[in-house]
């Protein structure tokens, strides 16, 4: 079955320190790739996608994604996280025309 | 901006009551979805629909059933609410496009079910 996963469930780290979210997938042929965003108590936002071109992709508030097709995998990076990066961030996958699927997420947890 | 709104943000029903969640979306999105958000498992699919009176199982579609009369609006009914459906109820929508376009979902806000 076709499954996307989360390599951590809970991340902890101090104000600039650098973040790497890891996301496999597991279809083959093409995807689309995506991260959400869900800061708490608000709804999921989209941070970045991926369809096609430039496998380094670049999103909102600093954040990137690089798509590597031979590992199945789509990591999300920041540089510098800030305390307000602290939220519930998910990996998400589909094929044309299909209902996303998602990955258990990761907590982040950013202390000041 | 698009928009999807959600009846209720919270809701507490009995256990065996029928429930009804509506969602309406207001960009002429032809997809719309339900999922359930619970700790540690991610988002589900429920039920998914590509058009009006559409509709086709997700991956947890057990004791949930979906109505689309209109194109904005997709309702998710919980026939005989359990304890075990206690949960984030997301819907979202999207355009229907083909290979290789651009595709994203737009979620709303939620609704926080408690069945007890």
């Amino acid at each position: 079955a076709q499954s996307v996963s989360q390599h951590n469930h809970h991340v902890i780290l101090s104000e600039a320190a650098s973040l790497e979210l890891g996301c496999n997938y597991s279809y083959g042929g093409t995807v689309n790739l995506f991260w959400y965003v869900q800061y708490p108590g608000q709804h999921l936002q989209l941070l970045l996608k991926y369809f096609s071109g430039d496998p380094l992709v670049k999103g909102i508030k600093g954040f990137e994604a690089e798509f590597i097709k031979s590992k199945f995998s789509f990591n999300l990076r920041k540089p510098s996280v800030q305390w307000s990066d602290t939220a519930e961030y998910f990996c998400a996958v589909n094929q044309a025309g299909t209902a996303l699927i998602f990955g258990k997420g990761t907590t982040l947890s950013v202390s000041s | 901006d698009v928009k999807v709104t959600q009846s209720s943000r919270y809701l507490v029903k009995r256990t065996g009551e029928k429930v009804f969640l509506e969602c309406v979306q207001d960009m002429d999105h032809e997809n719309m979805f339900w999922y359930r958000q619970d700790p540690g498992l991610g988002l589900r699919l429920i039920y998914f629909s590509y058009d009006v009176k559409m509709k086709e199982k997700g991956d947890i579609p057990e004791g949930y059933s979906v109505s689309r009369e209109k194109k904005e609006r997709f309702s998710l009914i919980l026939e005989s609410a359990s304890t075990n459906q206690t949960s984030m109820y997301l819907c979202a929508s999207s355009f229907l496009l083909g290979e290789g376009g651009s595709y994203e979902q737009y979620f709303g806000p939620g609704t926080r079910l408690t069945v007890t």
